[in-house]
């Protein structure tokens, strides 16, 4: 199974500033990850898929990088509804044996 | 508009069955991968399986295989997930997600709470 390790486990951040969310997988998966934001009491939303492509409807401010091993997300100027828990999942293989991470929270400093 | 509507919250005892469901709208039910999704009070997401409504091909991750069944019925465009005998670990919110080509997932229900407790 594919562990993927989330960074750091909560991130506190100020309105305006940015954020960097880190995720790495214990092998390449290759460019096949996707970030996902969930927010109390609500199913979580595709942000980004394939690392770096954003999802229907997703503002410009949510960017995604990385391959292999390494991935970030990044939110460049933190607005108010942006504050809410990160996951990325790896989506490498078939027969799948999906993984999300841990999580991260991004709070309000 | 895609929609995936769950069925409503459900509180059993350990040891009873229990099937939950997921309907989806909006879009050709057949042609996706319907997947499901744990998240466990105050943790994180665990993906369970995915099946295919139009022949049924359904695969379960490792950790989820032989403890519950993922079916659906094409006719009514509904998936479900089902537990022949619930534990009290089986407390948590069960997600149903549209899995797009390639593994990840772009519309989720609203969710199924399920607490089992004696």
């Amino acid at each position: 199974e594919i562990v993927m390790t989330q960074s750091p486990a909560t991130l506190s951040v100020s309105p305006g500033e940015r954020a960097t969310l880190s995720c790495r997988a214990s092998q390449s998966v290759s460019s096949n990850l996707a970030w996902y934001q969930q927010k109390p009491g609500q199913a979580p939303r595709l942000l980004i898929y394939g690392a770096s492509t954003r999802a229907t409807g997703i503002p410009a401010r949510f960017s995604g990088s990385g391959s292999g091993t390494e991935f970030t997300l990044t939110i460049s100027s933190l607005q108010s509804e942006d504050f809410a828990v990160y996951y990325c999942q790896q989506y490498n293989n078939w027969p799948p044996t999906w993984t999300f991470g841990q999580g991260t929270k991004v709070e309000i400093k | 508009e895609v929609q995936l509507v769950q069925s409503g919250a459900e509180v059993k005892k350990p040891g009873e069955s229990l099937k939950i469901s997921c309907k989806g709208s909006g879009y050709s039910f057949t042609s996706y991968w319907i997947g499901w999704v744990r998240q466990m009070p105050g943790k994180g997401l665990e993906w369970m399986g995915i099946i295919y409504p139009g022949d049924s091909d359904t695969r379960y991750s490792p950790s989820f295989q032989g403890q519950v069944t993922i079916s659906a019925d094409k006719s009514i465009s509904t998936a479900y997930l089902q537990w022949s005998s619930l534990k009290a670990s089986d407390t948590a919110m069960y997600y149903c997600v549209r899995h797009l080509v390639g593994g990840y997932f772009d519309y989720w229900g609203q969710g199924t709470l399920v607490t089992v407790s004696s």
